[in-house]
């Protein structure tokens, strides 16, 4: 089974950029999460999807942030304009449903630096 | 008040030891709990699950408190391997920050 894909690995911005990045679930995962990973913190829940609808962007910091899941499928997180203070790492999971009994598969993130 | 808690620690413990963890949570309607695996620079992986009854996986044991709201996580005969950081997750949306594990030779 293929596991969660990201891209890109790596991103280095400068402040008042913007960047977008990808993600691919496994296959048949109906939900699919974005977590804000800053060094030396836990993941933080950015935005939750089921299918192509919004759950929880509860902790999205929605004058900067967006994101999307349009076929229910892949999704994009976008950071417009980019802060000094968003230079983390951006995880995907994904699970095949929103009931709580299910753990998450990670995709391997996304190293952004806002410099 | 953060809703998960975890000792950061770190935890440097010889090879062969018992460590064990407690991630304490504060919502009491909490219904799942896992704990994660994060090796450096690495994406987290699930370790596993947290039932009511407890749970065990070799040299892993997990256990729910649900009157003192505290998830545990033991690990048995520490090898070299189990360096890692350790999270612990309530209702899939809470991570605690972590507890850092180094088992020294």
């Amino acid at each position: 089974e293929a596991g969660v894909a990201q891209s890109p690995r790596y991103k280095i911005i400068e402040k008042r950029q913007s960047v977008a990045f990808w993600c691919n679930p496994i296959s048949g995962h109906a939900t699919l999460y974005w977590y804000q990973q800053i060094l030396g913190q836990g993941p933080k829940l950015l935005i939750q999807f089921q299918n192509n609808g919004v759950v929880d962007d509860s902790q999205l910091p929605k004058d900067r942030f967006s994101a999307e899941r349009l076929k229910g499928v892949d999704s994009t997180l976008k950071i417009q304009p980019a802060k000094l203070e968003d230079s983390a790492v951006y995880l995907c999971a994904s699970t095949p449903s929103d009931l709580l009994g299910y753990g998450y598969t990670f995709g391997s993130g996304t190293r952004l630096t806002v410099v | 008040r953060k809703e998960v808690e975890q000792d950061p620690g770190p935890f440097n413990v010889p090879e062969g030891a018992t460590v064990a963890f407690n991630c304490t949570y504060s919502n009491s309607a909490s219904q799942s709990f896992f704990w994660y695996r994060q090796d450096c620079r690495k994406e987290p992986k699930l370790l596993m699950s947290v039932y009511s009854s407890g749970n065990e996986d070799g040299r892993f044991t997990a256990q729910l408190n649900r009157a003192s709201q505290y998830i545990s996580l033991l690990i048995r005969d520490s090898k070299l391997s189990d360096s890692a950081t350790y999270l612990c997750v309530v209702n899939g949306a809470d991570f605690g920050t972590g507890t850092s594990l180094t088992v020294i030779p």
